[in-house]
């Protein structure tokens, strides 16, 4: 199975901070047919994960431009830019690459 | 607007069986894959079980493989998870959601069910 590791476990930040998450896959997430199946998660308190970046870097709908994805291969980043209250909760990543698919343990963003 | 609201969860005894259901909305249900996906209290995200669109391709975890089975019923938009022999390490807030095969991701989530197994 691919293990995935999340880097910090929490994160506190100011309001208008910048914040990196690291994710890191056991294994390549490139899939045989070249794509990367990488994606980020924002459960904010008492709510369900939502959707934020698909495929490593696409933002989903609706998805503000302060949220960004990079990396490669078995190395990932999102960013958030300006943060502001809404964004608190715990962010989890996530591969599509190989069943059986996994999550990463999950940060969690507050409020410094 | 597409909506997930599952159903079916409750206080259930170790080795007896509880099925869950979720009715989709708001798109053409046929043409997705489905995932269930299940966080215990206070922990992460676990994968449970995927089927395609058509119901040809199903996948488990393998916490889950041989007792739980996932279907659908396209006519009724409705996908299900049959869980049978539940053990205490079953309890779970279970997410059914929209599969995005060909993106590897997960684009809208229901509210979740609960599901305690506890004598």
């Amino acid at each position: 199975d691919v293990v995935m590791t999340q880097t910090p476990v929490s994160l506190s930040v100011s309001l208008g901070g910048q914040v990196s998450i690291s994710c890191r896959s056991s294994q390549s997430l490139v899939h045989n047919n070249g794509n990367t199946y990488l994606s980020w998660y924002l459960q904010k308190p008492g709510q369900s994960p939502q959707l934020l970046i698909y495929k490593v870097s696409n933002r989903f709908s609706g998805i503000s431009d302060r949220f960004s994805g990079s990396g490669s291969g078995t190395d990932f980043t999102l960013k958030i830019s300006r943060v502001e209250p809404d964004d608190l909760g715990v962010y989890y990543c996530g591969q599509g690459t190989q069943y059986p698919y996994t999550f990463g343990a999950g940060t969690k963003l507050e409020l410094k | 607007e597409v909506q997930l609201v599952e159903s079916g969860g409750g206080l259930v005894q170790p080795g007896r069986s509880l099925k869950l259901s979720c009715l989709a909305s708001g798109f053409t249900f046929s043409n997705y894959g489905m995932n269930w996906i299940r966080q215990a209290p206070g922990k992460g995200l676990e994968w449970v079980a995927s089927i395609s669109s058509s119901s040809s391709y199903i996948y488990y975890a393998d916490t889950v493989k041989g007792r739980f089975t996932i279907s659908r019923d396209n006519a009724k938009n409705t996908l299900y998870l049959q869980m049978t022999s539940l053990r205490s390490e079953d309890t779970a807030l279970y997410y059914c959601a929209r599969h995005r095969y060909y993106g590897g991701y997960n684009d809208y989530w229901g509210q979740g069910v609960m599901v305690t197994v506890s004598s």
